[in-house]
C-alpha cells in the first residue's frame, strides 16, 4: 500500500517570504500523479498543483512550484512570496489507479504578518 | 457550476440511528469517492465507485454501505451510527478511470456528530 508523509505538522513564515513544505511517499508503481491540495478554514479542499511521474520537469503555478525528485520518492511544495490568504491545511496527495487519492496527514501554514 | 454537491452538510445523530449522506456530481465523471477526515489524520478513503455499477472497499469502510445510484449519484449510509464515527464526510469525483485517472474534485463536506 502506499504511504504519503509530511513530517511538519505546523509550518510558519512571515508575509512575502518563502516557504517550503515536505513530503514523501513510498510506492513501487512507475506511473502516478502527486498533488498538493489547500484546505482552508472554509474546509473546501482546493487543488494548488499537480505533478505527472513521466515529467521530469517540476510544475509551476504563479507563485506555487514543487520540486519532484522521483528517486528519492520527495515531493515538496514552494510557495514564494506568501500571502495572508495561504494560511491553510495543506495535504500532499497520490494517486495511481483508479482506486482514490493517498493523503498525509497534512501540513498546518501559519503565515505572520 | 455545481460540481459535487453534498447533503446535508451538518447533521446531530444519536448513537444506533441510521442515516444517508447524500453525493451528486454534475460534471460527468465516472469514478466518485467518500473520505472522512478526523483531527491529524488527513483524509481516509472510506469506499469509491470507478464506474457505474462497481464499489469497492477504501481504507476504512467498516460501519458504512454505499451506492452507485447512477452515474451521477453516490450515497453513504450509515446503519447504526457509534460516536467513532462523528468526522467531516468529504465526497469527490473525478473525470475518468483507469490508468491515467486526474484530480479528483471534492464537495464541501459534512460534519457530522454522534452523540
Amino acid at each position: 500500500a502506499q504511504t504519503v508523509t509530511q513530517s511538519q505538522p505546523e509550518m510558519s513564515v512571515q508575509e512575502a517570504e518563502t516557504v517550503t513544505l515536505s513530503c514523501t511517499y513510498d510506492t513501487s508503481e512507475s506511473d502516478y500523479y502527486l498533488f498538493w491540495y489547500k484546505q482552508p478554514p472554509s474546509r473546501q479542499m482546493i487543488l494548488v498543483i499537480r505533478q505527472e511521474a513521466y515529467k521530469q520537469q517540476n510544475a509551476t503555478e504563479n507563485r506555487f512550484s514543487v520540486n519532484f525528485q522521483k528517486a528519492a520518492k520527495s515531493f515538496s511544495l514552494k510557495i514564494s512570496d506568501s500571502q495572508l490568504g495561504d494560511a491553510a491545511m495543506y495535504f500532499c496527495a497520490y494517486r495511481s489507479w483508479a482506486d482514490g487519492l493517498t493523503f498525509g496527514k497534512g501540513t498546518h501554514l501559519i503565515i505572520q504578518p | 457550476n455545481a460540481g459535487v454537491t453534498q447533503t446535508p452538510k451538518f447533521q446531530v445523530l444519536k448513537t444506533g440511528q441510521s442515516m444517508t449522506l447524500q453525493c451528486a456530481q454534475d460534471m460527468n465523471h465516472n469514478s466518485m469517492y467518500w473520505y472522512r477526515q478526523d483531527p491529524g489524520m488527513g483524509l481516509r478513503l472510506i469506499y469509491y465507485s470507478a464506474s457505474e455499477g462497481t464499489t469497492d472497499k477504501g481504507e476504512v469502510p467498516n460501519g458504512y454501505n454505499v451506492s452507485r445510484l447512477n452515474k451521477r449519484e453516490f450515497s453513504l449510509r450509515l446503519e447504526s451510527a457509534a460516536p467513532s464515527q462523528t468526522s467531516v464526510y468529504f465526497c469527490a469525483s473525478s473525470r475518468t478511470s483507469g490508468r491515467w485517472a486526474g484530480e479528483l474534485f471534492f464537495g464541501e463536506g459534512s460534519r457530522l456528530t454522534v452523540l
